[in-house]
């Protein structure tokens, strides 16, 4: 049981190119969300989707967009990256009883 | 602003000891809390939950208890153990509707043998 899967796992990018991150849960879940991982910053909501079909703004969404591509994934897009959009990101899925399960991150560097 | 904080960025303590790690909120709306355990290199996993209708909630050697007057969460581990060395994360949400959660900076716990 994979639970969240996450890919790629490393990354690099130069000041402007574009990649996507990728997501998939293996639980049936119907939520899933992105974050990202600064140092003294905790975790904070890029975007989330509460349901297939449904995307929302969390609270850092700035220079990021999102696919929910059916239930079982949600993909994080940087169009244009930039130097601080460097992070670790994290994906997560909410089963019951209001858990969120998270994968392995994915660590992201922009020179 | 912060919404949810975790005011300890480190915290020491020696093996079967007790750790003691606090959070505090600000919104009022909050009714559902979580700690979250993270090892480096891995994603953050759950720990252990309380609604706002409970004052304590245990499981095993972890205990949080929930001051709602206070807007105060602590998580105690007892005893605590090498194993237990992570990052501890709080998070909250409004249970109906929102999806939303909100963490706090995180806590470092260190156990020492």
């Amino acid at each position: 049981n994979a639970g969240v899967t996450q890919t790629p796992k490393f990354q690099v990018l130069k000041t402007g190119q574009s990649m996507t991150l990728q997501c998939a849960q293996d639980m049936n879940h119907n939520s899933m969300y992105w974050y990202r991982q600064d140092p003294g910053m905790g975790l904070r909501l890029i975007y989330y989707s509460a349901s297939e079909g449904t995307t929302d703004k969390g609270e850092v969404p700035n220079g990021y967009n999102v696919s929910r591509l059916n239930k079982r994934e949600f993909s994080l897009r940087l169009e244009s990256a930039a130097p601080s959009q460097t992070s670790v990101y994290f994906c997560a899925s909410k089963g019951f009883p209001d858990i969120q399960y998270f994968g392995a991150g994915t660590r992201l560097s922009v020179l | 602003d912060q919404q949810v904080k975790q005011n300890s960025p480190s915290l020491s303590v020696q093996e079967g000891r007790i750790s003691i790690l606090n959070c505090d909120y600000t919104n009022s709306m909050f009714d559902y809390f979580l700690w979250y355990k993270k090892y480096p290199a891995e994603g953050p996993t759950f720990l252990i939950s309380i609604s706002s209708i409970k004052d304590k909630n245990e499981d095993g050697r972890f205990t949080v208890f929930l001051n709602k007057s206070a807007k105060h969460l602590s998580l105690h581990i007892v005893p605590s153990q090498p194993g237990d060395s992570a990052v501890y994360f709080c998070a909250a949400s409004v249970s109906s509707g929102t999806y939303k959660y909100i963490f706090g900076t995180g806590t470092r716990l260190k156990v020492l043998a």
